[in-house]
């Protein structure tokens, strides 16, 4: 799986948008971006996940550059519960996963501040 | 509802004991994983299993072992020798999709 580069830590006003960044140089033609959070002492929870096209859930929106070489993770409109460490992953994806695993780096801690 | 549990929440042990850690889960996945965290780290895999009787290593397998008798079941046993055990340990499993679901975790601290 390829290797992921996030900063350490973000800080991000109430009810503005959060911008987290990741670098996944080299990431392979099968592997999707994924990401997930983790808030203090749970379990980490999924986000989203995207291949090649941006990808919007009910949660985030994921934008990936056309060389899919980074990413982006936008909260829109961030609260305070936002506050949690998030990881970006990078792995193969779909059907022919099951079992395989996720390969958490230390992730970025974002701050939400009110 | 459907999910994953994790028992107990907290533990303790004293040093030289095996302890086991229960994970189970209702959403008929195949696939289930054991991870540790320890303080401002990232998840580590220690065991993982595809399907029944079945188990791969992880990264930091030593000091730890596993059984896969039940699809729902997967319960992880640290052994006396696994040096340093005080950690928080995470359960997953996942389908064929793309989600992997994650336990509230059990936080293992030895005496």
């Amino acid at each position: 799986d390829a290797k992921t580069t996030q900063p350490t830590s973000m800080d991000c006003a109430e009810g503005r948008a959060a911008n987290l960044p990741c670098n996944h140089s080299t990431i392979s033609g099968n592997e999707y971006v994924y990401w997930y959070r983790q808030i203090h002492s749970q379990g980490p929870q999924y986000i989203i996940h995207g291949l090649k096209n941006n990808e919007t859930n009910e949660m985030a929106s994921l934008i990936i550059t056309e060389d899919r070489k980074s990413s982006t993770l936008i909260l829109p409109h961030a609260t305070l519960r936002d506050t949690a460490v998030y990881y970006c992953i990078v792995r193969v994806g779909g059907a022919e996963t099951s079992g395989s695993r996720l390969t958490f780096g230390e992730g970025t801690q974002l701050t939400v501040n009110p | 509802d459907g999910g994953i549990t994790q028992s107990p929440k907290y533990l303790f042990r004293k040093e030289g004991q095996n302890v086991t850690l229960s994970c189970e889960q209702n959403l008929n996945h195949d696939a289930m994983y054991w991870y540790r965290q320890d303080p401002g780290q990232g998840l580590r895999l220690i065991y993982y299993s595809q399907i029944v009787n079945d188990f791969q290593k992880g990264d930091i397998a030593e000091g730890y072992s596993v059984s896969r008798e039940k699809k729902e079941s997967f319960p992880l046993t640290v052994t006396s020798a696994q040096k340093n055990p005080t950690a928080f340990y995470l359960c997953a499993s996942t389908s064929v999709a793309h989600e992997q679901f994650f336990g509230p975790g059990t936080r293992l601290t030895v005496l």
